[in-house]
């Protein structure tokens, strides 16, 4: 089975414009996760969805970030403008829904942006 | 809220030794606790888990366990490899909350 799909692998973009970046989870998983990983503040939490509704977005940093999932297939992370604070590498990962547990994330291979 | 706490890296061994990362965690419930692996390049993968106090996780050699009365969940491996250099992560997930609190990470190299 494919595991989580992310791309572009590498972005590479200037100051102020547009990124975007995209996911497709593991199929029959329910919850998505959108992480961001950095040197000074480890991985941290984005945003998450469950049956592609936002549950918990607390920690996007600010409006210049937003995440959709149009349908349970595919979602998006869009940073406008992106500045070069946002350099990181950004994960997506997926798991299913087991009653009574909490199971665990696959996540993907990750997308290195770096803002110049 | 939630946390994690894990040992400071870097860490560096010699092939053959034994390792010890050591995790505790503050929770207010009874969480399930991982350790995640980061290989160069890669996303994290599940290295091992345990759901309930005095669980033991197994896989490739590494174990922890679930320890509730230090809060614990040390990883450890009687003889690492050259192929066990990676970033290791512990975390959290509290069973109501759906989502995992990660430690900051502790890089180790194995050299030969």
């Amino acid at each position: 089975d494919a595991g989580v799909i992310q791309s572009p692998r590498h972005e590479v973009t200037e100051m102020g414009q547009e990124v975007t970046l995209r996911c497709k989870p593991i199929s029959g998983h329910d919850y998505l996760f959108w992480y961001r990983q950095t040197m000074m503040r480890g991985l941290e939490l984005l945003i998450y969805f469950n049956n592609n509704v936002p549950i918990d977005d607390s920690g996007m940093p600010e409006d210049r970030f937003s995440a959709k999932m149009p349908n349970a297939s595919f979602s998006t992370l869009k940073i406008q403008p992106s500045e070069p604070r946002d350099s990181a590498v950004y994960f997506c990962a997926s798991r299913p829904t087991l009653a009574g547990t909490t199971d665990t994330q696959y996540f993907g291979p990750g997308t290195r942006l770096t803002v110049l | 809220g939630d946390s994690v706490t894990q040992m400071e890296g870097p860490v560096t061994l010699s092939e053959e030794a034994f390792l010890t990362i050591n995790c505790t965690y503050t929770a207010t419930g009874y969480p399930s606790l991982f350790w995640y692996v980061q290989y160069p390049g890669e996303g994290l993968q599940l290295l091992l888990k345990a759901t309930k106090a005095d669980d033991k996780g197994s896989n490739k050699g590494f174990e922890a366990t679930y320890r509730k009365e230090t809060t614990s969940f040390h990883l450890e491996k009687g003889s690492v490899q050259v192929s066990d250099s990676a970033v290791y992560f512990c975390a959290l997930s509290d069973k109501g909350a759906q989502k995992l609190v990660f430690g900051q990470g502790t890089r180790l190299t194995i050299n030969p």
